[in-house]
């Protein structure tokens, strides 16, 4: 268990429509990283959090947007889905301050299904 | 632009036998390269990293070896174990960025009994 939780873990919807995706860091984490795994594309970067505030996107569509809440949870929502959207959807977070390792704390991921 | 090329896409080695994944690297800015395992249905997990400074590490079972000129790094399973079956993901960053990972594409790692 890394300490990181993902809600849901399964959901389907349809397309045109709009979801929430749900993490809690590991306890002490300030940081919190999204990604995406679909078959074609592998693991992609989306967006990091830390404190409350966006440290850095990567390859997130302007259809979907994150926030990180006072109490350190974030939230990715996705709108306007397309069928393309299909993925499994992470969540990481990472150690607070100290040595920069590098270690990411993998969530178990939210899949998400658009028919 | 794919920054990290990984191979094999899949990997099936007998018991006991040797595992070898090949990683290779574009952007000379990167500084730190970690290898994650994953499970089906569980998210990634650090396996081992390294950082260029060193051309090989090993934890137990497994080593990196790393060659900056040529800009490859390889993940070895020694004594392959069927509990090692999962996919394997090299990964890389820079400093500044290190937590934001650049992923290869993944190997499906199979150890038959």
């Amino acid at each position: 268990d890394s300490g990181v939780t993902q809600t849901p873990k399964h959901l389907i919807t349809a397309t045109g429509q709009r979801v929430t995706l749900r993490c809690s860091p590991r306890s002490g984490d300030l940081s919190v990283y999204w990604y995406q795994q679909s078959l074609d594309q592998g693991l992609q970067f989306l967006i990091q959090y830390y404190n409350g505030e966006e440290r850095a996107k990567g390859n997130i569509l302007e259809r979907f947007s994150a926030q990180q809440f006072p109490d350190l949870h974030s939230e990715l929502n996705l709108s306007s889905l397309e069928l393309g959207d299909s993925a499994l959807y992470f969540c990481a977070s990472s150690v607070a301050g100290g040595a920069n390792t590098g270690e990411l704390f993998f969530g178990e991921g939210s899949r998400l299904t658009v028919l | 632009q794919q920054q990290v090329k990984q191979s094999p896409q899949s990997l099936i080695v007998q018991k006991g036998g040797i595992s070898i994944i090949n990683c290779a690297y574009e952007n000379t800015a990167f500084d730190y390269f970690p290898w994650y395992q994953q499970f089906p249905g569980k998210g990634p997990a650090l396996l081992i990293a390294i950082r260029p400074d060193v051309s090989e590490k090993k934890e137990g079972r497994f080593t990196i070896s790393f060659n900056k000129s040529a800009k490859q790094f390889s993940l070895h399973i020694m004594d392959s174990q069927p509990g090692d079956s999962a996919t394997y993901f090299c990964a890389a960053s820079k400093t500044g960025s290190a937590r934001q990972l650049t992923f290869g594409s993944g190997t499906q790692l199979t150890v038959l009994p």
